[in-house]
């Protein structure tokens, strides 16, 4: 079984571009979270979707969206990028909702500049 | 964000040694996830419990759910120098990723 995929690995943009960011979750899982990392805060819940719809929501700006597909596959978009979003974003996938037992992705390092 | 107190903060130690690390809430948790996450990758689940005052084990390591359900401790017997890398308590109230609450981490490091 494929594991969780995070493309791209890498990622430099510039401060008030936007983002998008692609997870494919293990194959039979429907819930998909979203964390950002960084070395000050730490792991951060972003939002969970369950079968297309977003179940949970950290606290996090409304630049921060996502959407998950029919097949699981989710997005992450970030809008006017500042350079405090300069992190690690991880995705995990999950056979039941709410993200326990999820198994994490290897990330997306993006770094605004 | 991070409200579990994650202890040691780092550890050196030998190969072949036991190492131990914990973490401390204010807060009752129902679930209590410990990671493993190595350079430039997502963490990986090492063991989840889910009752006060359980003791669960996975090959070397063991882990503990408090019984007053606000700590957890994590020890791993034997440490080889895979084992460097940085190891993540994770809380979870409930039912939803809301409710998880992660700690700092513990960075590990094995002198061969």
């Amino acid at each position: 079984k494929a594991g969780v995929t995070q493309t791209p690995r890498y990622l430099i943009k510039t401060r008030g571009q936007q983002v998008t960011l692609s997870c494919s979750p293990i194959s039979g899982h429907r819930s998909v979270s979203w964390y950002q990392q960084t070395p000050g805060q730490g792991l951060q819940f972003l939002f969970e979707y369950f079968s297309e719809t977003q179940r949970n929501k950290g606290n996090f700006p409304g630049r921060f969206s996502g959407r998950q597909f029919s097949n699981s596959r989710s997005e992450m978009n970030v809008s006017t990028l500042e350079l405090g979003d300069s992190a690690l974003y991880l995705c995990a996938s999950s056979d039941r909702a709410g993200g326990t037992e999820a198994f994490f992705g290897q990330g997306t390092r993006l770094t605004v500049v | 964000g991070q409200q579990l107190n994650q202890s040691p903060q780092s550890m050196f130690i030998q190969e072949g040694e036991d190492v131990s690390m914990n973490c401390t809430s204010s807060s009752i948790f129902n679930t209590w996830l410990w990671y493993k996450q190595d350079p430039g990758e997502g963490p990986v689940l090492l063991i989840a419990l889910y009752k006060a005052g359980e003791l669960t084990s996975n090959g070397r390591l063991t882990a503990q759910f408090g019984i007053t359900r606000k700590d957890s401790f994590l020890n791993i017997s034997a440490s080889i120098p895979s084992d460097v890398g940085i190891y993540f308590c994770a809380g979870q109230r409930g039912y939803n990723n809301n409710d998880m609450r992660f700690g700092a981490g513990t960075r590990l490091t094995v002198k061969p």
